[in-house]
This record gives structure tokens, C-alpha cells and sequence, in this order.
């Protein structure tokens, strides 16, 4: 099975300041297709999490350009330029490559100081 | 805009088995996966299984292989999560999720279940 290594755990970022997250997979994720599937949700307290870029580096519908991922291969990064009180929760990287056994990162709770 | 709605908390005792529903609204989710996880207090997501209402099938996590049975309604556009055997182990906010253009865009509320005698 596919192993997702998220760093940091944890982070703690001042309002405006920037935020970036590591995840590395135990295996690539380029498909045989060309395309590359990891994706981003964001978890807030209390709710259940929401897609916030797909096959890498696109943002889904609705969330602010503020957000962006990159990566290839077998390691990515999600970054947030500057970080809003309202982006505070558990941000989760999954991959697709072996549907339909997806497998998700531990996780990393961002706090706003 | 499609949403999901799960049916209310559970309490179940050990050796029990639970079921807990997701209703679909906005449209038909025939033609998509509904998957389940599951979140432990305090810990990340666990894919346990999903189906495709209109092929009929189901996959499992390995996991989960024996314990689960995860089926759809087409008629009432529900999908139904089956686990048995409970211990307190189990014990985790359950979630219903939709992949109708992206893999899980909408996800229901979450349903609680608890697992104690």
C-alpha cells in the first residue's frame, strides 16, 4: 500500500504570514495516463474535511487563490500564501493512484496565532 | 448542489452491529462512488469502502473485509454503511462522501459512533 508522509504535524502561523506543508509518498503517483493523483482537503473543527486542490496543483471550486500545490512524482507541497484566521484545521493530502484504495496523510493541524 | 445527509449518532455494545445511512439530494448518485471513512477521536481518515450504485458493486479495505457490507438504494438515492462485530475500537465519527467530478466533493455530516458496554 501507498504510504503519505505529511511534515510538519503541526504549525502554528501569525495571520499574513505564509504556510507550507510537505507530503511525500512511498511510491509515485504519476498514472499511466500522465496525470498525477493527490489531492488536498482541509478539515475545520468540527465539520467534515473539503477538497481544496486536485491532481496536484488545481484548485477546486470556491477556494481562494491564496491556496496552491505543486510537486511531482513522489513528493508535493501545499503552500498558502497568507494565512487567514478562517484557515485553521487538519490539512490532509490522499492519493488515487490505486483505486479504489485510497490512502490519506496523518495530517497536519494548522493553529493561527 | 448535491448534499449528503447521515443519519443521527449510534450507541452500540461490543459484539453489536451498526448500519448508518446517507441520503442524497441535488442529484442521482447512481452514476458515482459513494465511499465511507471513518475518523477515531483524535486521529486522521480511513478509506473503509465505496460502491458504484448502477454497477452494483462494492470494494472493501482489507481492513474491513468480512465486517462491512456497503450497499445503495437507486430508488431513494441512500447508501448504507453495515459494520458488525463491533468493538471499542470502533468507536469514530463515520462519514459518507460523493466523488461526482472530483474524488470526495461532498461529503455528509458525519455520524457518531459509539461502541461501549
Amino acid at each position: 500500500d501507498i504510504v503519505l508522509t505529511q511534515t510538519p504535524l503541526s504549525l502554528s502561523v501569525t495571520p499574513g504570514q505564509p504556510a507550507s506543508i510537505s507530503c511525500k509518498s512511498s511510491q509515485s503517483l504519476v498514472h499511466n495516463d500522465g496525470q498525477t493523483y493527490l489531492y488536498w482537503y482541509l478539515q475545520k473543527p468540527g465539520q467534515p474535511p473539503h477538497l481544496l486542490i486536485y491532481e496536484v496543483s488545481n484548485r477546486f471550486s470556491g477556494v481562494p487563490d491564496r491556496f496552491s500545490g505543486s510537486g511531482s512524482g513522489t513528493d508535493f507541497t501545499l503552500k498558502i500564501s497568507r494565512v487567514e484566521a478562517e484557515d485553521a484545521g487538519v490539512y490532509y493530502c490522499m492519493q488515487t493512484i490505486q483505486p479504489p484504495l485510497y490512502t490519506f496523510g496523518q495530517g497536519t493541524k494548522l493553529e493561527i496565532k | 448542489q448535491v448534499q449528503l445527509v447521515q443519519s443521527g449518532a449510534e450507541v452500540r455494545r461490543p459484539g453489536s452491529s451498526v448500519r448508518v445511512s446517507c441520503k442524497a439530494s441535488g442529484d442521482s448518485f447512481n452514476n458515482h462512488a459513494i465511499t465511507w471513512l471513518r475518523q477515531a477521536p483524535g486521529q486522521g481518515l480511513e478509506w473503509m469502502g465505496r460502491t458504484i450504485a448502477i454497477l452494483g458493486i462494492a470494494h472493501y479495505a482489507q481492513k474491513f473485509q468480512g465486517r462491512v457490507t456497503i450497499t445503495a438504494d437507486k430508488s431513494t438515492n441512500t447508501a448504507y454503511m453495515d459494520l458488525s462485530s463491533l468493538t471499542p475500537e470502533d468507536t469514530a465519527v463515520y462519514y459518507c462522501a460523493a466523488s461526482f467530478s472530483k474524488p470526495f466533493d461532498y461529503w455528509g455530516q458525519g455520524t457518531l459512533v459509539t461502541v461501549s458496554s
